[in-house]
């Protein structure tokens, strides 16, 4: 079964704008970890920001922030004021114990920001 | 801190060679992981080890592929031999609490 489900594999946003990419999970731990990468076309995977599932918070990190909806099992990322400089690949990637902390990733979703 | 190293950064062979990957991870992480690449398939997790023992290769393909950790500072990824189908873009990860993913290996076999 698959653990990621990012439903968009591609989107368009307007420079300046914000962008939120889907990101459902599936596990029956209480405790875990969700990650988001960005994968420019230089292929670099980039750690963008991380949710812990006992967090309280929605984590932030400059221009990035995750809506994290546990009930839903839901952890979107919104990128704020979206740059050139963004386009790129997003991963979605969770952490699980009961899967020794092994990285599960979505399919990804490309965005590409236009002028 | 340097990062996670991998070499190199892009490989040709030809089928039928052999190919060996290599990975530097970050001092102190106890764990590597070695992830593969492709359009089709997205990221796939070969092989991961902690405190340089491997815990679980049923990721690795075939028995074409094999992985060593010899120490805490070096790990390979080996291809013996190699098909066209391996052309891939493999990814080396070291963590401790988060993940450091090395820049890749784009492997090409022609």
């Amino acid at each position: 079964a698959q653990k990621i489900t990012q439903t968009q594999p591609g989107m368009f946003v307007q420079e300046k704008e914000a962008v939120t990419l889907d990101c459902t999970y599936d596990t029956s731990d209480q405790s875990y970890g969700l990650f988001w990468y960005k994968q420019p076309s230089s292929g670099e995977m980039i750690f963008l920001i991380y949710q812990g599932s006992y967090d309280e918070q929605n984590a932030t990190e400059g221009r990035y922030s995750l809506n994290f909806q546990k009930a839903r099992k839901s952890a979107n990322l919104v990128i704020s004021a979206s740059q050139l400089g963004d386009s790129a690949m997003y991963f979605c990637a969770m952490r699980e114990p009961s899967n020794d902390y092994k990285l599960s990733f979505g399919a990804g979703t490309t965005v590409t920001v236009r002028a | 801190d340097a990062g996670v190293i991998q070499s190199p950064r892009h490989e040709v062979t030809e089928m039928g060679q052999e190919v060996t990957l290599r990975c530097k991870p970050i001092s102190g992480h106890d764990y590597l992981f070695w992830y593969r690449q492709t359009m089709m398939r997205g990221l796939e997790l070969l092989i991961y080890f902690n405190n340089n023992v491997p815990i679980d290769d049923s990721g690795m393909p075939e028995d074409r592929f094999s992985a060593k950790m010899p120490n805490a500072s070096f790990s390979t990824l080996k291809i013996q031999p190699s098909e066209p189908r391996d052309s891939a873009v493999y990814f080396c990860a070291s963590s401790l609490n988060g993940y450091t993913f090395g820049s890749g290996t784009r492997l090409t076999v022609v």
